[in-house]
């Protein structure tokens, strides 16, 4: 089955210690991309990666590293998190330029508390 | 810099009524829009999406939307509401050059038996 799995989908942690949420697509999709979802924002980009190797930052990067060192996997890194990271993480691919109309598949979520 | 504003955060019908939520974007040049629909604890879900085909755009689950240049909506439509689409649902555009989807604020559907 075609999807974007994510892990792990709920997380309760504290300021500063370091995570990791990992995000997989078997699609052999190109793009990928990380969005934050906070009520009454809708989603956000954090990050994103054009293929392997190839990362930039989105609209709210402050706080959060990734990394593509494979195409299926890109994980997103919160090496001191605050408690403005509190939120709802999607992570989504698309097979090539999301410029171009291409539809972007999304994950379950992960859902993260930070006291 | 594109943006996208959907006007009401909340949207109640009944059921077999018309759903309507509206979507307003601002973008210099020809966008691509896109309606997603995110259902309690799930990852959001393509409903349908405008490429400049053509103007009228029908989706899954008996939603559809218009295009409307003149107007810069698009605004997503389905004619007899069903319990089972009550849902958030995002409004969202790219443009060339982007690499990114803008979205919406979101509306949250209920639907009353």
């Amino acid at each position: 089955e075609a999807q974007v799995t994510q892990n792990p989908r709920y997380l309760i942690t504290v300021t500063g210690k370091k995570l990791t949420v990992t995000c997989s697509q078997n699609m052999n999709h190109e793009y990928m991309s990380w969005y934050r979802q906070d009520p009454g924002l809708g989603l956000r980009q954090i990050y994103y990666s054009m293929n392997v190797e190839v990362t930039d930052k989105g609209d709210v990067p402050e706080g959060y590293k990734v990394s593509r060192k494979e195409k299926r996997n890109f994980p997103l890194i919160l090496e001191s998190p605050s408690p403005n990271q509190t939120s709802l993480y999607f992570c989504a691919s698309s097979l090539g330029l999301a410029v171009i109309g291409e539809t972007q598949y999304f994950g379950p979520g992960t859902r993260l508390l930070v006291l | 810099a594109q943006s996208v504003t959907q006007l009401g955060s909340h949207v109640s019908v009944s059921e077999g009524a018309l759903v309507l939520l509206r979507c307003n974007y601002s973008s210099s040049v020809p966008p691509y829009l896109f309606w997603y629909v995110q259902y309690p604890n799930q990852g959001l879900q393509l409903l349908l999406k405008y490429t400049s085909a053509a103007t009228l755009v029908k989706g899954i689950n008996g939603f559809e939307a218009e295009f409307k240049k003149s107007e810069t909506s698009f605004h997503l439509t389905k004619p007899s509401a069903h319990m089972s689409d009550a849902a958030e649902y995002f409004c969202a555009v790219s443009i060339q050059g982007a690499q990114k989807l803008v979205f919406g604020q979101g509306t949250r559907l209920t639907i009353n038996p």
